[in-house]
């Protein structure tokens, strides 16, 4: 009965791949959003979709690309993986693109 | 300058202290303030929420908002080594699409 799930927990892989990432949530939300934190634990957003519709896109590079099937699924996939894009990608959902948003447990990048 | 700042530590404290947590922040247009938790490999989870300026206690947690000063504040009473965690501030200006703006979190040891 996970809240906000996301997959792999883990991700290893050498730069220059291409990966996905992949969430789902079962709180009957309409909001999800990406956010990364770095090294030092800054957490900042990177994208938010209300009902399959971007509203929040913020400065990232192209090579990030959200795709929302639907409302309980938000994926992020990440072309000609960088170093700097090593980091805890971190799933989230609210109503209505509001202020209590509730986390799913994050997925490690590291790039080789 | 960042928007939130929020001192890292590390902070450690004996178990029963009362431990205060604190950020400052320049938008004077956030109106909405959150604490989160967030445990070692975990998401975070949202511990308390204020909306514009007063108190607002929970159990031994209690949060304070000072929009005059633009600091907010988290207590913790009697606290306990389960309360070792990184606590995150975030803000939100209203109507502002669920866009999070996050402190960069303070990492609190709570020792028995």
């Amino acid at each position: 009965d996970t809240a906000v799930s996301q997959t792999p927990k883990y991700l290893v892989t050498q730069m220059g791949n291409d990966k996905s990432i992949k969430c789902e949530q079962n709180l009957g939300h309409d909001t999800m959003y990406w956010y990364k934190q770095d090294s030092k634990k800054f957490l900042k957003i990177m994208f938010s979709y209300n009902n399959k519709e971007l509203i929040i896109n913020e400065t990232v590079p192209n090579r990030f690309s959200p795709k929302s099937p639907d409302k309980a699924h938000l994926n992020l996939h990440i072309n000609s993986l960088e170093l700097g894009d090593s980091a805890v990608y971190f799933c989230a959902s609210s109503y209505l693109s509001q202020e209590t948003q509730y986390f799913g447990p994050g997925t490690r990048l590291l790039v080789l | 300058q960042k928007e939130v700042e929020q001192d890292p530590g590390p902070l450690s404290v004996p178990e029963g202290a009362i431990v205060s947590l604190n950020c400052t922040y320049s938008n004077s247009a956030f109106q909405y303030f959150m604490w989160y938790r967030q445990y070692s490999r975990k998401g975070p989870e949202l511990l308390m929420y204020t909306y514009s300026s007063g108190n607002k206690e929970d159990g031994r947690f209690t949060a304070q908002v000072d929009k005059s000063s633009k600091y907010i504040s988290l207590f913790i009473r009697d606290s306990q080594p389960s309360d070792s965690a990184t606590y995150l501030c975030a803000m939100m200006s209203s109507g502002n699409t669920g866009k999070l703006i996050f402190g960069q979190g303070t990492t609190l040891q709570v020792k028995p």
